[in-house]
C-alpha cells in the first residue's frame, strides 16, 4: 500500500537558518505534491503545491523540490522565524477525481531565537 | 478567500448518543467536502469524499451507518457521529476545494469530539 515517510522526530534549528524537512513516498505515483501548515489544535493551511512535472516552486521565504525518481520532495523554509514553528505535513493526489489527498503523519518544527 | 468554518469547535457527549458537526464554506461554493480524523500525532485520516446533492463517498473501513454524511447545499456538509463510543473521540477536521481543477483544499479549524 502507498505510504508517506516524515521525519518523526522534531526539527531544531535556530532563528535565520534555513529549515529542510523531507518527504518520501513509496508505492504512489502523485500528480500533486503538496504541504500543508498545522499549528496544534487547528486545521492544516495550505502553503504550495507542485505538479509532477515542475522540480521546483518557490513562494517568499518557501522552496520545495519534487524529486519523481527519487520519490522525494524537500520543503525549505529560509530565514526562519520562531512563528514559523509549526507541523508540516506532506499530502499526495493524482490528477483528476475528487483531488483526494494522502497525507504524511508531519514533520514538527521549532525555530529557536 | 477560500475560508471554511466548523461548528463546534469541541463538544463532549456521553456514550451512545449522537453528535453533529458542521462544515461551511464561507466566502465560496464547494461541491466537494472531505472529511478526515486525527489522532494525537498521527496523519490525517480520509473518512469521506461529500458531494453535494449526492451520496457521499466512504474510505475502505468506514462504517457509512455510522458516520452520516449529508452535503445539502453547496456550502454546507454535516457529519453526524451515531451512537458515538469512546474509541470515536478524535479530532474531526473538513476541508473544501475550489473545483475539480484545484488541487490544494481549505480547512476548516476542526471539531474536538471527547466521548465519555
Amino acid at each position: 500500500s502507498q505510504k508517506i515517510e516524515q521525519n518523526s522526530e522534531a526539527l531544531n534549528i535556530q532563528e535565520g537558518k534555513t529549515a529542510t524537512l523531507t518527504c518520501n513516498y513509496t508505492n504512489y505515483s502523485p500528480a500533486y505534491l503538496q504541504w500543508y501548515r498545522q499549528d496544534p489544535g487547528r486545521g492544516p493551511v495550505f502553503l504550495l503545491l507542485i505538479r509532477e512535472n515542475e522540480k521546483e516552486k518557490r513562494k517568499e521565504r518557501l522552496k520545495v523540490t519534487f524529486d519523481t525518481t527519487l520519490k522525494q520532495s524537500l520543503f525549505h523554509i529560509t530565514a526562519s522565524q520562531p512563528a514559523d514553528s509549526a507541523t508540516y505535513l506532506c499530502a499526495l493526489s493524482k490528477a483528476g477525481g475528487y483531488n483526494k489527498l494522502i497525507f504524511g503523519a508531519g514533520t514538527r518544527l521549532a525555530v529557536h531565537p | 478567500g477560500a475560508v471554511v468554518s466548523q461548528h463546534p469547535s469541541w463538544v463532549i457527549c456521553k456514550s451512545g448518543t449522537s453528535v453533529k458537526i458542521e462544515c461551511r464554506s464561507l466566502d465560496f461554493q464547494a461541491t466537494t467536502m472531505f472529511w478526515y480524523r486525527q489522532f494525537p500525532k498521527q496523519s490525517l485520516m480520509l473518512m469521506a469524499t461529500s458531494n453535494e446533492g449526492s451520496k457521499a463517498t466512504y474510505e475502505q473501513g468506514v462504517e457509512k451507518d455510522k458516520f452520516l454524511i449529508n452535503h445539502a447545499s453547496l456550502t454546507l456538509s454535516t457529519l453526524t457521529v451515531t451512537s458515538a463510543h469512546p474509541e470515536d473521540s478524535s479530532f474531526y477536521i473538513c476541508s473544501a476545494s475550489l473545483g475539480q481543477e484545484t488541487y490544494e483544499q481549505y480547512f476548516g479549524p476542526g471539531t474536538r469530539l471527547t466521548v465519555t
